[in-house]
């Protein structure tokens, strides 16, 4: 079984469009976290989200929201897409909560190429 | 803020020969340190990790120690193998005493090891 999976694994759209990656974990945690690795394999958090409590880096554009229906699932809407946002998308999650950071465990990605 | 240093690639290396990637950190408090390693076309593994000063990870050969004193966590493997071909990434983690925070990442170094 998957531990954390994303679909779609690729994803091809224009300029201006809006669309959705999905994501969940059965490992049972309480963490969720999305991640942007650009053209140079560069990995920044864009979000992360525990016991309903977003928590959003300063950087991303609020054209990006996450969306979390269940704990098991943390779902990326973008809006209105620019060339700038074609990357490669990691969706992650851990048991965090306790006294220290926990490992987190990382899903395929999805790579998105707007055009 | 926080920040991750790691020599960039691509290291280029024989089969068997000794490795060394360099990794150098900037936190506050105690972070846990941790290596990912992320195959061509996969998304990121958890390789190993160290949550306190002096500890050490290890895991298929490779190794890394905690070191607070030079903030550094240096991965090593006394002999590669052409399947060790891969971008390495060092990452750390806050000390937060919980909640939902982020990985910070290294730029990744690109390992090829040639037969």
């Amino acid at each position: 079984d998957t531990a954390v999976s994303q679909t779609p694994k690729y994803l091809v759209t224009q300029m201006g469009n809006d669309k959705s990656i999905k994501c969940e974990q059965n490992l049972g945690h309480d963490t969720m976290y999305w991640y942007k690795q650009d053209s140079k394999k560069f990995l920044k958090i864009m979000f992360s989200y525990n016991n309903k409590e977003l928590i959003i880096n300063e950087t991303v554009p609020n054209r990006f929201s996450p969306k979390s229906p269940d704990k098991a699932h943390l779902n990326l809407h973008i809006n209105s897409l620019e060339l700038g946002d074609s990357a490669v998308y990691f969706c992650a999650s851990s048991p965090a909560g306790g006294p220290l950071p926990d490992t987190q465990y990382f899903g395929p990605g999805t790579r998105l190429l707007v055009l | 803020g926080d920040s991750v240093t790691q020599m960039e690639g691509p290291v280029t290396l024989s089969e068997e020969a000794f490795l060394t990637i360099n990794c150098t950190y900037t936190a506050t408090g105690y972070p846990s340190l941790f290596w990912y390693v992320q195959y061509p076309g996969e998304g990121l593994q958890l390789l190993l990790k160290a949550t306190k000063a002096d500890d050490k990870g290890s895991n298929k050969g490779f190794e890394a120690t905690y070191r607070k004193e030079t903030t550094s966590f240096h991965l090593e493997k006394g002999s590669v193998q052409v399947s060790d071909s891969a971008v390495y990434f060092c990452a750390l983690s806050p000390y937060s005493g919980g909640g939902a925070d982020g990985l910070t990442f290294g730029k990744g170094t690109h390992l090829i090891i040639q037969p």
